[in-house]
């Protein structure tokens, strides 16, 4: 069955550096998603991206963060300078159509240093 | 706002006992909902889904059932295992154009002992 793949599976980066991290969705998807898991607490919607621009983003998607998908295969999201409070589980999600479940990734673990 | 409350965890039961893990929601429209899965180490999973009131999503022996007049998409299944030990996650969506972004519930620990 085809999957969402992240990588790397865990990044670690000192406190004001650029980091980015890699999805790529199932290749017949339409939809693309970022959401992050801060230990312990809910998992929470960070950007969706369709039609190659940004559909809907929450108040934590910032002017820190931006999304690409360069490729056509990949889908990245950045984070220009990042917090401490930055570090959390990354998850990607994909999605076929608009009515479909949702796929996703098994997560990137960013550690802020 | 649309949000999602899940019973506190964690939840500890013996093999072969009753589950049922209690959610509830708020929504703006007509939201689907969701039961998602996390194994230590992994992803989210899809577990079981419903799209419209009176819905019964199932899958792998859970169940949930969308009722509309109590807000309510609640898990159960009849004959828990060891290998359902897992974090399960409440959440709906609400379609819109450019997709439907879910709203997450804070995530049920569920241990289950022999």
């Amino acid at each position: 069955e085809p999957e969402v793949t992240q990588t790397p599976s865990h990044q670690v980066t000192q406190m004001g550096q650029e980091v980015i991290l890699r999805c790529v969705p199932i290749s017949n998807h339409l939809y693309f998603y970022w959401y992050r898991q801060i230990l312990g607490q809910k998992v929470e919607f960070l950007v969706s991206f369709y039609n190659n621009e940004i559909s809907e983003k929450s108040e934590i998607f910032d002017d820190q963060f931006s999304v690409e998908r360069p490729d056509g295969s990949n889908f990245t999201l950045k984070i220009r300078s990042t917090k401490l409070e930055d570090s959390a589980m990354y998850f990607c999600a994909s999605q076929q159509g608009a009515n479909q479940p949702q796929h996703f990734g098994d997560g990137t673990r960013l550690s802020i240093l | 706002g649309n949000s999602v409350t899940q019973m506190e965890g964690p939840v500890t039961l013996s093999e072969e006992a009753f589950l049922t893990i209690n959610c509830t929601y708020t929504a703006t429209g007509y939201p689907s909902l969701f039961w998602y899965v996390q194994y230590p180490g992994e992803g989210l999973q899809l577990l079981l889904k419903a799209t419209k009131a009176d819905d019964k999503g199932s899958n792998k022996g859970f169940e949930a059932t969308y009722r509309k007049e109590t807000t309510s998409f609640h898990l159960e299944k009849g004959s828990v295992q060891v290998s359902d030990s897992a974090v399960y996650f409440c959440a709906l969506s609400i379609l819109t154009g450019g997709g439907n972004k879910l709203t997450f519930g804070t995530g049920t620990q569920l241990k289950v002992e022999l």
